[in-house]
C-alpha cells in the first residue's frame, strides 16, 4: 500500500539554525500539506499546496517559514530560523486529485527539538 | 470553516459498541464530516467520511441526522488497540481542515 513518508524521523537543532524537513507524498496525489502538533496538544494546519503554490496557509506560517517541491516527489519544510517554540511534531500529508473526498494520507511526522 | 464539539473523552471496556458525537451547528450545504483517528506518535488516520443519513466501512459507521448539524461515529465492539483520539472534521471536499481537541477514547480490558 503506498504511503507517505517523511525525513528524517527525529531533528535536533539549535535555536536560530535553519532546517528542513522533508516528505515524499504519495507518487498520484495532487494536493500536499503540513501540519504540526505540539507535545499534548492538538493537529494544526501550516499550509496546503497545490499546482506548484500555496494555496492556502494558517496564521502559523509566517515568513519563518516556506515549502518547496523542488523535484517530482520531494516536498519540503523550511524553517528559517528556529525558536524553542517550534519544537513539535511536524507531519506531511497528501490528497489525491479527486476531490470528492477529505481523505488526507499522513506521514509517520518529523519530531523537531528546538535547544 | 463549521465549529465542532466533541467530547474531551470517553472510556469504554473491549467487546463493547462506542459511539462518538459530534456536533457542529453551522455547518454549511457542501460540507462533508469527516473523521479521523490518531494513535501517540503517529499521524491522523482517516477512518470514514459522509454527508447525509449512515455510511458503513469495515471499521466504522457514520450517522447523520437529516438537519446534519450532529453527526456520531459508531465502533462496533471495540478493542484495546482502538484506544486513540478520534477527530470530527466539518468541510467542504478537497479543502484545508482543522482539528479540534478531538476525543480521547481509552478501551480498558
Amino acid at each position: 500500500e503506498p504511503e507517505v513518508t517523511q525525513t528524517p524521523s527525529h531533528q535536533v537543532t539549535q535555536m536560530g539554525q535553519e532546517v528542513i524537513l522533508r516528505c515524499v507524498p504519495i507518487s498520484n496525489h495532487l494536493y500536499f500539506y503540513w501540519y504540526r502538533q505540539i507535545l499534548g496538544q492538538k493537529v494544526e494546519f501550516l499550509v496546503s499546496f497545490y499546482n506548484n503554490e500555496i494555496s492556502e496557509k494558517s496564521e502559523i506560517f509566517d515568513d519563518q517559514f516556506s515549502v518547496e517541491r523542488p523535484d517530482g516527489s520531494n516536498f519540503t519544510l523550511k524553517i528559517r530560523s528556529t525558536k524553542l517554540e517550534d519544537s513539535a511534531m511536524y507531519f506531511c500529508a497528501s490528497s489525491g486529485g479527486v476531490v470528492t473526498y477529505n481523505e488526507q494520507f499522513f506521514g509517520p511526522g518529523t519530531r523537531l527539538t528546538v535547544l | 470553516l463549521a465549529k465542532t464539539t466533541q467530547p474531551i473523552s470517553m472510556d469504554s471496556y473491549e467487546g463493547q459498541e462506542v459511539n462518538i458525537t459530534c456536533s457542529h451547528n453551522n455547518i454549511a450545504t457542501n460540507d462533508y464530516i469527516t473523521w479521523y483517528q490518531q494513535f501517540p506518535s503517529q499521524g491522523p488516520r482517516f477512518i470514514i467520511q459522509g454527508y447525509k443519513t449512515k455510511v458503513t466501512n469495515e471499521v466504522a459507521s457514520l450517522f447523520i441526522p437529516a438537519d446534519r448539524k450532529s453527526s456520531t461515529l459508531s465502533l462496533p465492539r471495540v478493542s484495546l488497540s482502538d484506544t486513540a483520539v478520534y477527530y470530527c472534521l466539518v468541510a467542504p471536499p478537497g479543502n484545508d481542515m482543522r482539528f479540534g481537541a478531538g476525543t480521547r477514547l481509552t478501551v480498558k480490558p
